[in-house]
């Protein structure tokens, strides 16, 4: 059963401190990690699809890198409206196009 | 990206009674999906709605509480059966985007059972 752990479940961080959230996974045939954020009330923005080992992508504050096994969400001098909820998911072996999520990450940035 | 529109966006409904959800995405999809997050916590796949066919449901859950429909490639309804409190939850609907992999999320329905 695929299985995905983020941490940590919430991070306070001051604005312009950088910090990492982190996503360990357990899958058969990794075939695509996602990341997503979440404002309250609403549904998942897709953020990022990472696909192998070393990838690497980025969006205004935003990193992401991927392993064989986690990968990380890097915000860097973070501000302020960049407070959500952080949520990692897989897409892996025959499950076709579903993903399984990670109980999320939740990020307040004070200003 | 597609965009997708549920609703309502929020219900607030009496044990026993059902409701159902509208889900409908601005361009063909070949996959739409029903999730569930209950309060604190992250997303649980109910069931893949498949065009045409029977949806096909997750373990935990069941046609009988949850049915779906999907008519066409853009539209699908989840009812939420016989509501207990227990089905408090923000309930929603994704499509795979145009490249096929990414997956959208409407912004969800919130629902309340009394």
């Amino acid at each position: 059963e695929d299985q995905v752990t983020q941490s940590p479940e919430a991070l306070r961080l001051q604005e312009g401190e950088s910090s990492s959230l982190n996503c360990s996974y357990t899958v058969s045939g990794l075939r695509g990690l996602f990341w997503y954020r979440q404002d309250p009330g609403k549904g998942p923005e897709f953020l990022f699809t990472l696909y192998s080992a070393g990838e690497e992508k980025e969006k205004e504050r935003l990193k992401a890198t991927l392993t064989k096994k986690e990968s990380f969400l890097h915000i860097t001098a973070p501000k302020p409206e960049d407070s959500a909820t952080y949520l990692c998911a897989v897409q892996a072996g025959a499950a076709g196009n579903k993903l399984t999520f990670g109980g999320g990450t939740r990020v307040l940035v004070k200003p | 990206s597609a965009v997708i529109s549920q609703k309502p966006s929020r219900d607030i409904c009496q044990r026993g009674t059902s409701l159902t959800i509208q889900c409908q995405v601005d361009s063909q999809v070949t996959m739409m999906f029903w999730y569930r997050q209950q309060p604190g916590q992250s997303l649980t796949l109910i069931a893949t709605a498949n065009q045409g066919s029977e949806a096909t449901y997750e373990s935990g859950f069941v046609i009988d509480k949850f049915p779906i429909s999907r008519p066409n490639l853009t539209f699908s309804t989840l009812t939420v059966s016989n509501m207990s409190p227990e089905d408090s939850s923000i309930y929603l609907c994704s499509a795979n985007g145009p490249g096929g992999e990414k997956l959208f999320f409407g912004s969800g329905t919130q629902l309340s059972v009394l």
